[in-house]
């Protein structure tokens, strides 16, 4: 299913949790990227990864944080420090510069 | 860093008309022009690309323009069916991460 995974499809955050998205893929892509989508916002970048071990904050990262240990992982933490953090989370990879961008299918998080 | 602004936000069309959204961005070192269709619930999809140097690229009933100059880019859907109904991001790149435009919601009636 497009070689992108995104889970769990659903979460529910409590005010002052911390909650991991996980993403994995298997389509052997370098570059890796975490966007959040709101209602009329588009899609904008909060952290990315083009290799292993290095990552690199986008245009909205206070609040979360990432890992890149493996090629094929880049889990994003929401931490509490993310004010306002109900929203659709995309994860997508790239197999190079320029080049078509894969989606996984999505994590809608709310916080209740 | 690079800014892209789309337009209009939503457009309403008969099944059968032409559909045009547009693109503009703000930086000159951009070279590549992705668009994206997302239909409600689902992730977004590639639907047709273009680099810069090319005017014009066609497939099937979509199009899309780019003008470097003035540094605007368009998508061209051609007797537009209901299936067509989605939103469309436009995005742009240059040789590090894609920017993406707000969105336009189209609606295509029967």
């Amino acid at each position: 299913d497009g070689g992108i995974t995104q889970s769990p499809k659903y979460l529910f955050r409590k005010e002052g949790q911390n909650v991991t998205l996980s993403c994995e893929q298997n389509l052997n892509h370098d570059a890796m990227y975490w966007y959040r989508q709101d209602p009329g916002q588009g899609l904008r970048l909060i952290y990315y990864s083009q290799i292993v071990n290095d990552f690199q904050k986008g245009d909205i990262a206070e609040g979360y944080s990432v890992s890149r240990e493996k090629k094929e992982s880049f889990p994003l933490t929401v931490t509490s420090a993310q004010k306002n953090p109900t929203a659709f989370y995309l994860c997508a990879t790239q197999g190079g510069a320029n080049t078509e961008a894969f989606f996984g299918q999505g994590t809608r998080l709310t916080v209740v | 860093g690079e800014n892209v602004e789309q337009h209009p936000s939503t457009l309403s069309v008969q099944e059968g008309d032409s559909a045009v959204i547009k693109c503009t961005y703000s930086d000159s070192a951009s070279n590549y022009f992705p668009w994206y269709k997302q239909e409600l619930g689902k992730r977004p999809q590639l639907i047709i690309d273009i680099r810069s140097n090319v005017g014009e690229k066609k497939d099937q009933r979509i199009a899309v323009t780019l003008n470097k100059t003035a540094k605007h880019f368009s998508l061209h859907i051609t007797e537009t069916q209901p299936e067509d109904s989605a939103v469309y991001f436009c995005a742009a790149s240059g040789y590090s991460t894609l920017t993406f435009g707000k969105g336009t919601m189209l609606l295509v009636s029967p």
